[in-house]
């Protein structure tokens, strides 16, 4: 059975410092994998897509970034964090290969920007 | 402008009760639609969806009728339970025409009282 890990579970980091979020998907060859944020109490946006290792496609500018290194693997990252920031960090997977629109979510990295 | 629509930001159920949600959407390339539960805390479980080839999709408890003309859709939760208790969202996606983006509604908040 396919498992998705998101590490850390929360951070609380300053305005101004660096962040680095990751995810893991375990038990599927070759996934589409995604970003979404999540403000408090609101809808999830989709931020970026990765349909390959070391490729990924930016849906919305954030001030942030994301890379696939690994295969199974999937980082956001920003040199800079800023208040707009603080909020629930959700990573995706879906099948591989195009048109595969079914996503299923991972358990979320909650960040408090201060 | 909103692609995809959830006119009620909460609803208040009786346990026993049928809760129905709606959604409606703009982009007529949608052609996969998925609803989402989300508990406070975790991320959103794929709970049911289909596909807009299909004018209903049943599985259990719950059920999607989907009307292309008028583009909307509705989620029925039949025998609603306090455990149903969660935020829903219904989305959208043009995977057919070549889209990765999973778009998210506002979210319906359900409660179901004992």
């Amino acid at each position: 059975a396919q498992t998705i890990h998101q590490w850390p579970v929360a951070e609380i980091k300053a305005v101004g410092s660096p962040l680095s979020l990751g995810c893991t998907i375990k038990g599927k060859s070759s996934p589409n994998l995604y970003w979404y944020w999540q403000a408090t109490g609101g809808t999830l946006q989709q931020l970026f897509y990765s349909i390959t290792v070391g490729q990924v496609e930016s849906v919305v500018q954030l001030n942030l970034s994301a890379s696939r290194p690994k295969d199974d693997q999937f980082i956001l990252s920003t040199e800079k964090l800023l208040l707009s920031h603080s909020g629930f960090y959700l990573c995706a997977w879906s099948l591989g290969g195009a048109h595969q629109d079914t996503q299923y979510f991972g358990p979320g990295t909650r960040l408090l920007v201060l | 402008q909103q692609q995809v629509r959830q006119s009620s930001q909460s609803l208040t159920v009786w346990e026993g009760e049928t809760a129905i949600l709606n959604c409606s959407y703009e982009n007529s390339a949608f052609d996969y639609f998925p609803w989402y539960q989300q508990f406070p805390g975790e991320g959103p479980a794929l709970l049911i969806a289909i596909r807009s080839v299909s004018d209903k999709k049943e599985d259990g408890r719950f059920t999607i009728f989907f009307n292309k003309r008028e583009k909307n859709l509705s989620l029925h939760i039949k025998d609603s339970q306090p455990g149903d208790s969660a935020t829903y969202f219904c989305a959208a996606s043009a995977g057919a025409s070549g889209s990765w983006q999973l778009i998210f509604g506002s979210g319906t908040q359900l409660t179901v009282m004992p």
